[in-house]
């Protein structure tokens, strides 16, 4: 079963505002990915922040890490139809070299 | 960036033959590659982890001798979905990481596989 769950599953947006999308996981974790799938395409890495840290920027990418919580968020700001995809959180555990995908988050950005 | 490129992207088979998928590397070696499984609006199930050289590892609930995995190379692995029937249509992806820890994946474009 997959460890992550996100939020929303759905969000639908206009131009210019700002997207965020949260993703909870249970296990202990190394890190946490965010990824980006345009519909019928692979997916695309967009970030990763460690266990160790908090905040992390990336162009118009924020994404922020509380291990307490055991929860990420990532926003986007300033947002544009070219955004319009799925995203995904992923674990990567204490134990090895496999991922854990949450469900995702279908963004779509209004023109 | 690393590159994984997987073919075909798309296939329409008749039920009961053989598909083969393949991923590569293009750029790198990949001792390990993970082949998934996705749904219309879900998440990726991992189905399998193939490696190098060995026999591939699959996750509990998926049936071995349906879908075949060899990873004969470092930089080619290949998922054969055997006597297809419509129920195995479904999108498949690969992904091969740099290394274990704290690195990112790179994902293969995807496969839909469409068994009538």
């Amino acid at each position: 079963s997959q460890q992550g769950e996100e939020d929303p599953q759905a969000l639908s947006i206009q131009e210019g505002e700002n997207a965020t999308m949260n993703c909870s996981y249970k296990t202990s974790i190394n890190n946490l990915q965010w990824y980006r799938q345009n519909s019928g395409r692979g997916l695309v890495h967009l970030i990763l922040i460690r266990s160790n840290e908090r905040e992390k920027h990336s162009g118009r990418l924020r994404v922020t890490l509380d291990t307490s919580k055991k929860s990420s968020s990532l926003l986007i700001t300033a947002s544009r139809a070219a955004d319009t995809a799925s995203y995904f959180c992923a674990t990567d555990g204490t134990s090895g070299s496999r991922l854990t995908f949450g469900e995702g988050t279908q963004l779509t950005v209004n023109p | 960036g690393a590159v994984v490129s997987q073919h075909p992207s798309r296939v329409i088979c008749k039920s009961g033959t053989s598909v083969k998928i393949e991923c590569r590397s293009l750029d790198f070696q990949a001792t390990t590659m993970f082949w998934y499984r996705q749904f219309p609006k879900q998440s990726l199930m991992l189905m399998a982890t193939s490696n190098e050289g060995s026999k591939a590892t699959y996750e509990q609930g998926v049936e071995k001798d349906k879908f075949l995995i060899n990873h004969a190379s470092l930089t080619l692995s290949t998922l054969t979905v055997t006597s297809a029937h419509p129920e195995d249509s479904s999108f498949y992806i690969c992904s091969a990481r740099l290394g274990h820890m704290n690195t990112e994946a790179f994902f293969g474009q995807g496969t839909r596989l469409t068994v009538v």
